[in-house]
C-alpha cells in the first residue's frame, strides 16, 4: 500500500508569505496527525483530525496555522503569514485505529524554510 | 503526559544487540510504551509497542519491568541502517497523540 505522502517536499519563503503543505494519509485511514520538529527542538504534535473533524488542535501554535481537511481525505496546513520561527520539519502521520494501537504511519515530511 | 528519559546516544557494533534504555517512572496504569525511530530524513518509524507483557516483532523486542517503570527496546542484530534517533514514548492516556523526547541517538559502527 502507498504511505502518507507529503508535498512539497522542501519549500523555502520569504517572511509574511503564504505556504500551504499537503498530506495524503493512508487511503482508510480516518485519523490524521500533523506534527512539527522546529530548529533545535523536539517533534511537537500539531492536531489530530477524524475525518474532517478536528479531534485536537491542542498543539497549534497560534492563529496563523489553519488546517484542513475537506472531505475527510488529504489534509493541508497553511501558515498565514509565515515568521522565521516557523522554519523547521512539518510531519504528517495517519493511523488506521484511532487509539494508535497499530502505530501511527509518519510521511517523510515538509522542511520548510522561511527566511 | 508520562515523561520518559533516555540516554542521549549509545554505540553498537554492526551484528550485535543493540539494548535501548529507557525510564518511565510515572506511567499510568493504561498508557502504552512505543518506541519510534527517525533515520536521517525520514519520518518517525513505528517499531513496537507494549503495555506490560514482553513484544517481539520482525524488527525488534521489547521488554518491560514487572512495575513497568523502565523497559528496553532490543534489536538483536543490528545492522549500519539501524543507526538512527530511537524514541521511547508513552502515549496520552486518553489522547492519541504522541510526546517525543529527545531520544537516544544509536550509532552502528563496523
Amino acid at each position: 500500500e502507498a504511505g502518507v505522502t507529503q508535498f512539497p517536499s522542501h519549500s523555502v519563503i520569504e517572511k509574511g508569505q503564504t505556504v500551504t503543505l499537503r498530506c495524503d494519509p493512508i487511503s482508510g485511514h480516518d485519523n490524521l496527525y500533523w506534527y512539527r520538529r522546529v530548529m533545535g527542538k523536539e517533534i511537537k504534535f500539531l492536531l489530530h483530525f477524524v475525518k474532517e473533524s478536528k479531534q485536537d488542535e491542542s498543539g497549534m501554535p497560534n492563529n496563523r496555522f489553519l488546517a484542513e481537511r475537506t472531505g475527510g481525505t488529504y489534509s493541508t496546513l497553511k501558515v498565514q503569514p509565515a515568521e522565521l520561527e516557523d522554519s523547521g520539519v512539518y510531519f504528517c502521520a495517519s493511523s488506521q485505529d484511532g487509539r494508535g494501537d497499530y502505530g501511527y504511519t509518519f510521511g517523510s515530511g515538509t522542511r520548510l524554510t522561511v527566511v | 503526559d508520562a515523561k520518559t528519559t533516555q540516554p542521549p546516544s549509545m554505540d553498537c557494533a554492526e551484528g550485535r544487540a543493540a539494548n535501548l534504555p529507557c525510564n518511565h517512572s510515572t506511567i499510568s496504569g493504561n498508557e502504552y510504551v512505543y518506541w519510534y525511530r527517525q533515520i536521517h530524513s525520514q519520518g518517525p518509524q513505528y517499531i513496537i509497542h507494549g503495555l506490560k507483557n514482553n513484544e517481539t516483532n520482525e524488527m525488534a523486542s521489547l521488554i518491560i519491568t514487572e512495575d513497568r517503570k523502565s523497559s528496553t527496546l532490543i534489536l538483536p542484530h543490528a545492522t549500519l541502517r539501524d543507526t538512527a534517533v530511537y524514541y521511547c514514548i508513552v502515549r496520552f492516556q486518553y489522547g492519541n497523540k504522541l510526546v517525543f523526547g529527545a531520544g537516544t541517538i544509536l550509532r552502528v559502527k563496523s
